[in-house]
């Protein structure tokens, strides 16, 4: 089985730029999530995909919004990108059936930005 | 914001001895997960404990919960080289996989 892919690895934008990062899910796997990892921190939630729809957001402002494709892999988009904006994104795969969740989450190796 | 804050911030120690990390968080789970983080591999998921159950094992780790006090340790035994890196524990509180993080403990076995 393939694991969850991320590009790019690292990025650099200056600030009011808008950024797309992409993941390709794991096989299998129909549902995606974000994270935002800052320096020295645990990963936070922005937001989870599930038939391509929103299910779910974490404390993101409304700049920051994603797709899920029929294919289930995914998109990132920032918009006016701010300093504060530089972290390691993750995205990360999993199976929901039925009524609940059948594998852990499975995470890429993520996409470092920099914003400048 | 952070659930959790994991106890002590860094730990050092040598290869073969036992390492033990610990998790408080502040409201009510549907279960916890514990995660390790190295820069090759980006996270990868260990074990999860559901808020029913007190004690979990695999392998060389450890997991036990206790929701009176809102808090789980990890226990790694025997500890080798290549378990170097940084350990999360992570909480569930919808049973949907929106996980709140803690901050990590960093793990350095040397050999």
């Amino acid at each position: 089985e393939t694991g969850v892919t991320q590009s790019p690895t690292h990025l650099i934008k200056t600030r009011g730029q808008q950024v797309t990062l992409r993941c390709s899910s794991q096989s299998g796997h129909n549902t995606v999530s974000w994270y935002q990892q800052a320096l020295g921190q645990g990963p936070q939630f922005i937001f989870q995909y599930y038939r391509e729809e929103e299910n779910g957001r974490g404390n993101f402002p409304p700049r920051f919004s994603g797709l899920q494709f029929p294919n289930y892999s995914s998109e990132l988009n920032v918009n006016a990108l701010e300093l504060d904006d530089s972290a390691l994104y993750l995205c990360a795969s999993s199976l929901y059936q039925g009524s609940s969740y059948n594998s852990p989450l499975h995470f890429g190796i993520g996409t470092r930005l920099t914003v400048s | 914001s952070q659930q959790g804050e994991e106890d002590p911030q860094a730990l050092s120690i040598q290869e073969g001895e036992n390492a033990t990390m610990n998790c408080s968080y502040k409201t009510s789970i549907n279960n916890l997960q514990w995660y390790r983080q190295n820069s090759g591999r980006g996270l990868v998921h260990l074990i999860l404990i559901r808020s029913n159950e007190r004690e979990k094992h695999s392998g060389r780790l450890r997991v036990t919960l206790d929701t009176s006090k809102k808090s789980s340790s990890l226990l790694i035994t025997a500890s080798r080289a290549a378990d170097t890196a940084s350990y999360f524990c992570a909480t569930d509180t919808t049973g949907f996989q929106k996980l709140v993080f803690g901050t990590g403990t960093r793990l350095l076995v040397s050999p």
